[in-house]
Order: structure tokens, then C-alpha cells, then sequence
């Protein structure tokens, strides 16, 4: 497996559920991101973690708890959500140093709809 | 507030022409400026990017041109083709408040279709 990973690739979910996303870098990546994308509005970043630690909450709703058990592992626990909340979740990673930050490298992403 | 402004939000052009997109910012604190391609279903590809020491980056058909005083820089793709046809974003980085990560600022794309 090379890249970044996600799972799973689609999900339905009603609005009582618990559910988690998945993603999984093979590049040796020290930052890792979500990103939420929906139809017509720029890509909300969501949160940021550097070395594991969480470095940036961009003011998202406690329904979505992120997690990071180590540098290539990346999960989003989703819960009690609404249907504003359908979208495309898209997960990236990237070395995180000046002389070598290249931008992100994004997975294909989770097409979430809550109904 | 929008910190980098995407345009046209759509756009089409025949086999062979010139696609242009272009981005404007205000925060002069950007240091790196690359270009996503997506395709529908797929998570966005760098492209291509640029740093503000250079004015012009070219790799095969895509170009990007960046004037620093006026804080815009565009996407050129020479020959267009209809594989070229996708979703594209420019965005913009600068190190962030937090530990040492730098973030993305996206604008808000751009379809392209190339038609036969």
C-alpha cells in the first residue's frame, strides 16, 4: 500500500449512530489533516495533527473527535450527527518542515450522508 | 473572510486550447502556492506548485505564472484535452500559529471541461 488511505469509501449513517473514519499514510509523513468537502463551498480544514499532537481545532462541532495513536494513523469518531453533515471527508498528510513541505498528499476520501 | 480568491468557477474549453484559472491572496505571508487537480470520486493531486522567489513554473503543459506586488497567480494548461476535464484548486500556505505544521488555504475550484 503506498499513499494515503481511507476507509471506509462510502458511508450511510442515521443520525443516532456512532461511527469511525479510517486513514492510514505509508509515507513517512509527520502531519496529518482532515478536511471536510462539501458541493460548492471551499475545503473546511478541520484538524491538524504534528508528531500526534493535535495542533489545530478549527472550531468544529464536539460530533466529530478525532484521534491520532501514532504518526501514520489518523481516525474521526462521528457521532449523534446531522445532515449538514453529508459531505466528502478527505483525510491528507504531508512532511512538515520548510525546505521540504511539498503540500498535502490526500487519500480519495469517505463520501459520508447522514440520514 | 476568503483568503484566496478562485476564478472562474467554471470554465470550458475546446481540445487544443488554452485553460486559464486564476487566484488572488492578500495575506503576504503565503509562501507556497501549489494547484490541485481532483477527478470526480478521487481526493485532490498536487499538480503543481510555485514559491515566491520564482515568477513562472512550467512542467509539460501546465504552467503556473505568480506576480508578487499584485498577489495573483494563475494556472495555465497549454493543449488542453478532454483527460484534462476535473475539478481545480489553488491554495496557499504559510507556518501557522500552532507547532511548526503548515496549512493550506484553498480557494474554491474550479470545473473544468475540455470538449472534443
Amino acid at each position: 500500500e503506498t499513499g494515503v488511505t481511507q476507509t471506509p469509501r462510502h458511508l450511510v449513517m442515521g443520525m443516532t449512530n456512532k461511527k469511525s473514519l479510517k486513514c492510514e499514510q505509508h509515507l513517512g509523513h509527520n502531519a496529518m489533516y482532515w478536511y471536510k468537502q462539501s458541493a460548492k463551498k471551499p475545503l473546511e480544514l478541520m484538524f491538524v495533527y504534528n508528531f500526534k499532537e493535535q495542533t489545530e481545532n478549527n472550531s468544529v462541532p464536539s460530533r466529530f473527535s478525532p484521534e491520532c495513536p501514532n504518526s501514520s494513523h489518523l481516525f474521526l469518531h462521528l457521532h449523534t450527527l446531522q445532515p449538514e453533515d453529508s459531505a466528502l471527508y478527505l483525510c491528507a498528510s504531508s512532511q512538515d518542515e520548510r525546505e521540504v513541505f511539498y503540500g498535502y498528499t490526500f487519500g480519495s476520501g469517505t463520501r459520508l450522508t447522514v440520514v | 473572510q476568503q483568503q484566496v480568491k478562485q476564478s472562474p468557477q467554471s470554465l470550458i474549453v475546446q481540445k487544443g486550447g488554452i485553460s486559464i484559472i486564476n487566484c488572488a491572496y492578500e495575506n503576504t505571508a503565503f509562501d507556497y502556492f501549489p494547484w490541485y487537480q481532483q477527478f470526480p470520486g478521487k481526493g485532490p493531486a498536487l499538480l503543481i506548485a510555485i514559491r515566491p522567489d520564482v515568477s513562472e513554473k512550467k512542467e509539460g503543459r501546465f504552467t503556473i505564472s505568480f506576480n508578487k506586488s499584485a498577489k495573483q497567480f494563475s494556472l495555465h494548461i497549454m493543449d488542453s484535452q478532454p483527460g484534462d476535464s476535473a475539478t481545480y484548486f489553488c491554495a496557499a500556505s504559510q507556518p501557522s500559529t500552532g507547532a511548526g505544521s503548515y496549512q493550506l488555504t484553498f480557494g474554491k475550484g474550479t470545473k473544468l471541461s475540455v470538449i472534443p
